[in-house]
């Protein structure tokens, strides 16, 4: 079975601050990752996705996440956090063979002025 | 090009009722799949629809169930409401079945059950 858990409910960094959310995953077979971000009120909307190749994935909004198989992670990283970057990310997996996302708890992000 | 919608935005009913939300998936999608978000949680995911069938299921009750039209629009309709069936309802809508394809959500349903 799959899963994933987002460490950290609620995070806050300083405006200009490196962004760092975390996720790991479990899988048994070769995973598919995606980061999805929702902002009050709205639905989500992808920011970056892994599938085969480059482990290092880079998505809108200057975001990116590196697949780390030994590390079973793929953590979520932004050099520099902007206000608009305040909402609940949610990392999710899936495998071939399922038409399922699992996603995780999610993780608040608050940028400080 | 409109993006996925959904109605009702917001739905107050009470225990026992049922609700019929709905969906209209982002333009070329076919495939139309609907979670279910509890405060404070992940999308848990229902069930998936294409070619107007039902494709594959999460682990929810049969009070739950849906339909896919030809034009792709779906609906979610939960029967015997429990306080529990409280959350926002979402749809996602994506094209065909291929490797990881991307989801497209809506901004969902708020369902309130008293």
């Amino acid at each position: 079975a799959q899963s994933v858990t987002q460490l950290g409910s609620h995070v806050s960094v300083s405006e200009g601050a490196l962004v760092l959310l975390r996720c790991n995953y479990s899988s048994s077979v070769p995973p598919y990752l995606f980061w999805y971000v929702q902002y009050p009120n709205q639905g989500l909307q992808l920011l970056l996705k892994y599938t085969t190749g480059a482990t290092l994935v880079k998505g809108i909004n200057g975001f990116e996440a590196e697949f780390k198989k030994s590390e079973t992670s793929f953590h979520l990283t932004k050099p520099s956090a902007h206000m608009s970057d305040a909402a609940e990310y949610f990392c999710a997996v899936t495998r071939s063979g399922t038409y399922k996302y699992i996603f995780g708890t999610g993780t608040r992000l608050k940028v400080l002025a | 090009d409109a993006g996925v919608t959904q109605s009702p935005t917001h739905l107050i009913k009470t225990r026992g009722q049922q609700v019929t939300l709905r969906c209209s998936p982002k333009s070329g999608h076919d495939t139309v799949s609907w979670y279910q978000q509890a405060l404070g949680q992940g999308p848990q995911f229902i069930f998936q629809y294409y070619e107007e069938e039902e494709r594959q299921r999460g682990n929810f009750p049969d009070r739950f169930s849906g339909h896919q039209y030809p034009n792709y629009s779906s609906e979610l309709n939960v029967n015997a409401l429990l306080l529990g069936d409280s959350a926002l309802y979402l749809c996602a809508s994506s094209q065909g079945s291929g490797v990881a394809y991307e989801q497209y959500f809506g901004p969902g349903t708020r369902l309130t059950v008293t």
